[in-house]
C-alpha cells in the first residue's frame, strides 16, 4: 500500500471561487479525516468520516466548506467562495475504525487564496 | 472540553544533547489516548506513540522516551543524544474516549533545531 494520498498537492485559486481536494486513504482504513494546518500552527479538526457516514463537522467550519465519501473509500473536501483566511494546508488522514488508532496522513494540500 | 498546551514554541540544542519536549493536556474524559507526532521538513505528520490513560508506564524507544504522569496531566517527550535528523515539528495530540468521539485535538507544536 501506498499510504494517504492527497490531490492536488498545490492549489492557487482567487478569492470567490471553488475548490476541491480529494484525499484517498489507506484501502483498508475505514476512518477518514480532514484536518486544515497554518503555519505555526497544529492540525485544526475540520471533520471525520466513519465508512461514508460524515460523524462529526467542527463547529469552526462554515457552511461554505462540505465533505463527501460517497463510496467510504476516497473522500472529497470543497470549499466554497474562497476566502484569504482560508489560505492553509489541509491534511487528510485515516486509520482503522476500531478504537483510538494512530492516524496516518497524507502529504496535505496547499491552498493560496489570492 | 479538550485541550492539548505545548508552550515550547522553539528549542535549539546542538547534537548530541538531550532535550525534553512538554506537553501538557485538559479533559474531563476518565478514558482518553494520548498521542506524539513528528512532522519533519518535508511535511508529513508521522505517528510516534500512543498511550491511553490507564497504562501510566513510561516508554523507551531506542533514542525517544515518553513520561507520562496523570498527577500533572503531562505527558512528555524526551530525545536522549538528539542527531540533526531530529529537527522537525513535534506535536501532541489528545483524544477522547468517552465524550469527544473520534476526534483527535493537537497542540501547537514544538519545533525542534539540532545543529551539527
Amino acid at each position: 500500500d501506498t499510504g494517504v494520498s492527497q490531490d492536488p498537492r498545490h492549489k492557487i485559486t482567487k478569492r470567490g471561487q471553488n475548490v476541491t481536494f480529494r484525499c484517498d486513504p489507506i484501502s483498508e482504513h475505514n476512518r477518514l479525516y480532514w484536518y486544515r494546518q497554518t503555519l505555526g500552527q497544529g492540525p485544526e479538526f475540520l471533520t471525520y468520516f466513519q465508512n461514508e457516514a460524515q460523524l462529526e463537522k467542527s463547529r469552526l467550519l462554515s457552511d461554505r466548506f462540505s465533505a463527501e465519501r460517497p463510496k467510504g473509500s476516497f473522500s472529497t473536501l470543497e470549499i466554497q467562495r474562497t476566502e484569504q483566511g482560508d489560505s492553509a494546508m489541509y491534511l487528510c488522514a485515516s486509520t482503522w475504525t476500531s478504537g483510538h488508532n494512530e492516524q496516518f496522513f497524507g502529504p496535505g494540500t496547499r491552498l493560496t487564496v489570492l | 472540553a479538550q485541550k492539548v498546551t505545548q508552550a515550547q514554541t522553539e528549542i535549539s540544542v546542538v547534537e548530541k544533547e538531550d532535550v525534553t519536549l512538554d506537553c501538557v493536556y485538559e479533559t474531563r474524559d476518565t478514558t482518553y489516548y494520548l498521542f506524539w507526532y513528528k512532522q519533519p521538513p518535508s511535511g508529513e505528520l508521522v505517528f510516534l506513540i500512543r498511550r491511553n490513560s490507564f497504562d501510566e508506564q513510561n516508554e523507551i524507544s531506542g533514542r525517544y522516551s515518553w513520561n507520562f504522569q496523570k498527577s500533572t496531566s503531562s505527558f512528555n517527550f524526551t530525545i536522549t543524544a538528539s542527531q540533526v535528523v531530529d529537527s522537525a515539528v513535534y506535536f501532541c495530540a489528545l483524544s477522547e474516549a468517552n465524550t469527544g468521539g473520534f476526534k483527535t485535538i493537537f497542540g501547537a507544536g514544538t519545533r525542534l533545531f539540532v545543529k551539527a
